[in-house]
């Protein structure tokens, strides 16, 4: 089944200690990005890969990092994480940008909170 | 600047007609995308439109109008399942995969 995959769907953690959620697609796409949702502000995206060693930060990147060392995975690290970054995250995938859709999928959701 | 405006709440009931209507302002457009979101669970994808006029998919069609700014989502025979966010979204001219989302509306279906 083509599908995003997040994991964790739930972390608490404490300020600072640093934390990464993992995210992998099986559908071969180049592109993959990160968005937190916060409620009245909809999704933003925090950084983004257009293929393998190649990433970009979004609208929101201060706090986090992420890597693409293989075409499947693209995970989001936060290296000291702070109440502010409590939020739900979302991964998501799309295919080739050559193609008029490129519709992205949705992982899950990954529901953070940091105390 | 860019800029996404969708209303932020409405109310039907079951077996209505409801139109959600989205405005934009990008500093480019290739392509609005409707994704529908149920409470905690990721956005799924539910219509694409790039040149204008009326995409029809079922019991879901979306309009678009790019010299107004322009779209709608519009839900026929509405279903308690339906109660959900819907989301707007414009596809950035200068990236072919950056979508930038407004704030969603959510939809609440009554018996």
């Amino acid at each position: 089944e083509a599908q995003v995959t997040q994991n964790p769907r739930y972390l608490i953690t404490v300020t600072g200690k640093k934390l990464t959620v993992t995210c992998s697609q099986n559908m071969n796409h180049e592109y993959m990005s990160w968005y937190r949702q916060d409620p009245g502000l909809g999704l933003r995206q925090i950084y983004y890969s257009m293929n393998v060693e190649v990433t970009d930060k979004g609208d929101v990147p201060e706090g986090y990092k992420v890597s693409r060392k293989e075409k499947r995975n693209f995970p989001l690290i936060l290296e000291s994480p702070s109440p502010n970054q409590t939020s739900l995250y979302f991964c998501a995938s799309s295919r080739d940008r050559a193609l008029a859709k490129n519709i992205q999928y949705f992982g899950a959701g990954t529901r953070l909170s940091v105390l | 600047g860019q800029n996404i405006d969708q209303p932020t709440e409405m109310t039907a009931t079951e077996g209505a007609i409801v139109q959600i209507n989205c405005t934009y302002q990008t500093s480019g457009f290739n392509g609005l995308f409707w994704y529908q979101q149920h409470a905690g669970e990721a956005p799924t994808f539910l219509s694409y439109n790039v040149l204008d006029g009326l995409e029809e998919k079922g019991r879901f069609s979306s309009f678009l109008s790019r010299s107004k700014g322009y779209s709608y989502l519009l839900l026929k025979e509405l279903q308690m399942k339906d109660s959900a966010s819907y989301l707007c979204a414009v596809r950035d001219q200068r990236s072919t995969d950056k979508l930038i989302f407004g704030t969603g509306t959510r939809l609440q279906v009554f018996p």
